[in-house]
């Protein structure tokens, strides 16, 4: 069954370092996302990206994020200057169809600790 | 802003109950999602539904348009099941889902 792939699974950095989380996609889907979920708190939308752009993001996704889709399979999260509260789980989703229309799918998630 | 109330917040029973898990939403929607999170963390898809019914193995959503709530139901319960289970939804127009907290269940063997 084709899935989500992340990398890495999990990452701890020092404050002020940046990162870079790396997604795979489903091959057919046009439609990426990126969520976080801080420990014990639900799970957040930050950024929706089709046809080589952002097409939504949240309050969250502000100047110290950014997303990529460097080649034709790779989806990357980039956060810069990181600080404690960036400590999260990120999960990547696609879907082959707009949010409300097609399935989605999830990887398993990048968990983050920044120290 | 759309919220998303779930409930119960935490729900324990015994292997070979039924259970409902309950969702509220405030606005209109273009769909629901139910989805598992595992105890490691990964997320995955059970249902995305935008009326009546959809039955998947033991597991079984509803969804009531008018009354804005949606159900998940879970016959046969087995250990197995124990997660978190999430309700999500969409807006029509825009990408991103608004999440609510999670219901954790616990099935006793």
């Amino acid at each position: 069954e084709p899935e989500v792939t992340q990398t890495p699974s999990h990452q701890v950095t020092q404050m002020g370092q940046e990162v870079i989380l790396r997604c795979v996609p489903i091959s057919n889907h046009l439609y990426f996302y990126w969520y976080r979920q801080i420990l014990g708190q639900k799970v957040e939308f930050l950024v929706s990206f089709y046809n080589n752009e952002i097409s939504e993001k949240s309050e969250i996704f502000d100047d110290q994020f950014s997303v990529e889709r460097p080649d034709g399979s790779n989806f990357t999260l980039k956060i810069r200057s990181t600080k404690l509260e960036d400590s999260a789980m990120y999960f990547c989703a696609s879907s082959a169809d707009r949010v409300g229309t097609g399935e989605l799918f999830f990887g398993e998630g990048s968990r983050l600790t920044v120290l | 802003k759309n919220e998303v109330e779930q409930s119960p917040q935490n729900l324990t029973a015994q292997e070979g109950e039924f259970i409902t898990i309950n969702c509220s939403y405030s606005v209109g929607i273009s769909a629901l999602h139910w989805l598992q999170q595992h105890p490691g963390g990964g997320i995955v898809s059970l249902f995305m539904l935008s009326s009546g019914k959809k039955k998947h193995g033991r597991l079984i959503a509803t969804i009531n348009i008018q009354e804005k709530h949606s159900s998940l139901h879970i016959t046969a319960s087995h250990p197995r099941d124990s997660a978190v289970y999430i309700c999500a939804v969409s807006r029509g127009g825009a990408d991103g889902l608004t999440f609510g907290k999670g219901t954790h269940l616990i099935i006793q063997p």
